[in-house]
């Protein structure tokens, strides 16, 4: 079974941020919080992953709650290109992940 | 740098039939894994290869499915007597593996599978 939640879908209007919230109550010490997503009948792309203190990178920001037990993907001006499936995962760093996917957030941009 | 790339990229095959399904990952990349999608699921695992061995292959569903990777590179996905059930996409990632660092996957575009 997947550890984290997420809502099933999300709508945002275009040039606005959306933030796709997840929650991963049971997250332990050693595991990072990694977000990916699925453009329609494409592979997974990486997005940002983190620890504990908050990342930024040229595609988003993520924030991970001081207790670690949720975050939020922040897409801080979406485009229609960002509409996909999101995808929440908790893993341990370096060496093999078992990478386990929910269901993700299907997220709708909005023209 | 080309990425992970998979072919074909659609393979259509009648019920009891044997496929293969190629995998080609990024250039040095140590690990490579192979999951299977189904219409509105995620990706599910179902074996991880660190080198030419296949360190867990605990979510292939049954001996029908096998995996090699023979030199460490590339590698191929195997279904014997295929059933309509095995209809999904099949996609393959691969990753760097440095020891003591996280580890990004890196997807190739899937094979979708379809079996009459």
């Amino acid at each position: 079974d997947a550890k984290t939640t997420q809502p099933p879908s999300m709508d945002c209007a275009e040039g606005r941020a959306a933030n796709l919230p997840c929650n991963h109550s049971t997250i332990s010490g050693n595991e990072y919080v990694y977000w990916y997503r699925q453009i329609h009948s494409q592979g997974p792309q990486y997005i940002i992953h983190g620890l504990k203190n908050n990342e930024t990178n040229e595609m988003a920001s993520l924030i991970i709650t001081e207790d670690r037990k949720s975050s939020t993907l922040i897409l801080p001006h979406a485009t229609l290109r960002d509409t996909a499936v999101y995808y929440c995962i908790v893993t341990l760093s370096g060496g093999y992940q078992k990478v386990t996917f929910g269901t993700g957030t299907k997220l709708q941009v909005i023209p | 740098g080309a990425g992970v790339s998979q072919t074909p990229s659609n393979k259509v095959t009648e019920k009891g039939k044997y496929v293969e399904l190629r995998c080609d990952p990024i250039s040095g990349h140590t690990a490579l894994y192979w999951y299977r999608q189904s219409l509105g699921q995620g990706p599910e695992f179902l074996i991880y290869f660190q080198g030419t061995g296949a360190a867990d292959d605990s979510g292939l569903p049954n001996d029908r499915f096998f995996a090699v990777r023979p030199e460490g590179s590339v590698s191929t996905l195997k279904i014997q007597r295929t059933e309509r059930g095995d209809s999904a996409v099949y996609l393959c990632a691969s990753s760097l593996t440095l020891a003591g660092d996280t580890d990004t996957q890196y997807f190739g575009p899937g094979t979708r599978l379809t079996v009459l």
